[in-house]
């Protein structure tokens, strides 16, 4: 089964920092861009970033750069989202999904407290 | 890095047909056709039910159907279900190399 698990999320202080990993399974997600994208409670869908294949190409969403940094680790089928200088408007569930997104994880809830 | 404009919402009843718009610009939607569809219920993920404008993935119902023109998308499902009721979001890719989704649009089915 083809499938992508988020862990990591939790409740941090506003300044504070987070890592979130994403585990693929059932599929090589070498193969794959990839994508973070996030939701906050009772709003619409806001991408966040993606990374090229090799890691060589990353792009992010205006509000999130130079604050967070896509990563992954092929060998491990994992993708990352280290989360730095978090505000309250990053409090979100965060999803990992294939950048074609037809692959998406559950989500794992951030919430930063102010 | 606006959003895409969507209605925020649109209803019909059980058997007729709702077209939900998605409005860009022409360095997303007018400039592209990775324009994409999503289905999500309350709590659950976003799934996937159109890409590349009007292909749809297996296993998605032929009820759904997308079109573009100019910088503006669509998404028509006929013979609406009551299960058709929930958000829909549209995606595309930008000049920037990056991802803008619509700011979604709530079906009530009547």
């Amino acid at each position: 089964e083809v499938q992508l698990v988020e862990s990591g999320g939790g409740l941090v202080q506003r300044g504070g920092s987070l890592r979130l990993s994403c585990a693929g399974s059932g599929f090589t997600l070498s193969t794959y861009w990839m994508s973070w994208v996030r939701q906050a409670p009772g709003k619409g869908l806001e991408w966040v970033a993606n990374i090229k294949q090799d890691g060589s190409e990353k792009h992010y969403v205006d509000s999130v750069k130079g604050r967070f940094t896509i990563s992954r680790d092929n060998a491990k089928n994992s993708l990352y989202l280290q989360m730095n200088s978090l505000r309250a408007e990053d409090t979100a569930v965060y999803y990992c999904a294939s950048n074609a997104f037809d692959i998406w994880g559950q989500g794992t809830m951030v919430t930063v407290s102010s | 890095q606006s959003a895409l404009t969507q209605p925020a919402s649109v209803s019909g009843s059980p058997g007729q047909s709702i077209t939900i718009s998605c409005t860009g610009t022409s360095s997303d939607i007018g400039g592209y056709k990775y324009v994409s569809w999503y289905q999500q219920h309350p709590g659950k993920a976003p799934k996937l039910i159109i890409y590349e404008v009007s292909n749809r993935p297996s296993g998605v119902s032929n009820r759904f159907s997308g079109s573009k023109s100019g910088n503006t998308a669509s998404l028509t499902i006929s013979g609406l279900q009551a299960e058709d009721e929930t958000d829909y979001y549209c995606s595309s890719y930008t000049s920037s190399k990056t991802v803008v989704f619509g700011g979604g649009t709530k079906l009530t089915v009547l």
